[in-house]
């Protein structure tokens, strides 16, 4: 099927406005990851969601991030009053359970490149 | 914490050459780990995965190695072509885990 769609694909917005970014995995995934790219910070990891079970959210840089996942499936993560340096490209991965088949390889949605200005 | 590592950080190559990329890692205690690419604006590829009981995986004219005691990976690629420039990513994972990036290699290969 199709792979991991992501939605806006750029966002522009003023300082201390609130973001949403959109994700949805591929049909079946039970994992999801959210990763943020910034320019002198490479990938960094941000919250993963696993079926029912409580998410990981111990790389959310700050309270004003947030996520959530509906429905085992689509994802949304909020950025409360946007400063300029949560300037960056937001990934978010899906994948199988850990361990269900013989590869865990997680798969990347397109990203949306978020500028704060 | 683990802290992943890649050398060189950029490299250009003729076309036609062999080429290896280094990655090393500090926590040895990992599930599997991957090599991806991410060209220009885009998501990122999963080119190879390798679980923690494996030593090496290939997929055509790329090969990755991993030898976890001594917490080092190599992704070799052959006949290298200028389709094959992109920034190249390691990770590692602990079972059901979030993935642990190394800062990646850019590779530009001249035609």
């Amino acid at each position: 099927g199709a792979g991991v769609s992501q939605s806006p694909s750029n966002k522009v917005t003023e300082k201390g406005k609130d973001v949403e970014l959109r994700c949805d995995p591929i049909s079946g995934h039970t994992a999801l990851y959210w990763y943020r790219q910034s320019l002198g910070q490479g990938l960094e990891f941000l919250i993963y969601f696993q079926g029912n079970s409580a998410p990981d959210k111990s790389g959310l840089p700050s309270d004003r991030f947030s996520a959530e996942r509906t429905g085992g499936s689509v994802s949304t993560l909020t950025i409360q009053r946007t400063q300029q340096e949560d300037s960056a490209v937001y990934l978010c991965a899906s994948s199988l359970p850990p361990g269900s088949t013989s590869t865990d390889t997680q798969y990347f949605g397109p990203g949306t490149r978020l500028t704060v200005l | 914490k683990q802290e992943v590592t890649q050398i060189p950080a950029a490299l250009s190559v003729p076309e036609g050459e062999n080429l290896v990329l280094n990655c090393s890692f500090t926590d040895s205690a990992i599930y599997n780990l991957q090599w991806f690419r991410q060209d220009p604006g885009k998501g990122l590829t999963s080119l190879l995965l390798i679980q923690s009981s494996q030593r090496e995986q290939t997929s055509g004219r790329l090969n990755a190695s991993l030898d976890k005691s001594s917490g080092r990976s190599t992704l070799y690629i052959a006949a290298s072509q200028p389709g094959d420039s992109a920034t190249y990513l390691c990770a590692t994972q602990k079972y059901g885990n979030k993935l642990v990036f190394g800062a990646g290699t850019i590779l530009r290969v001249k035609s």
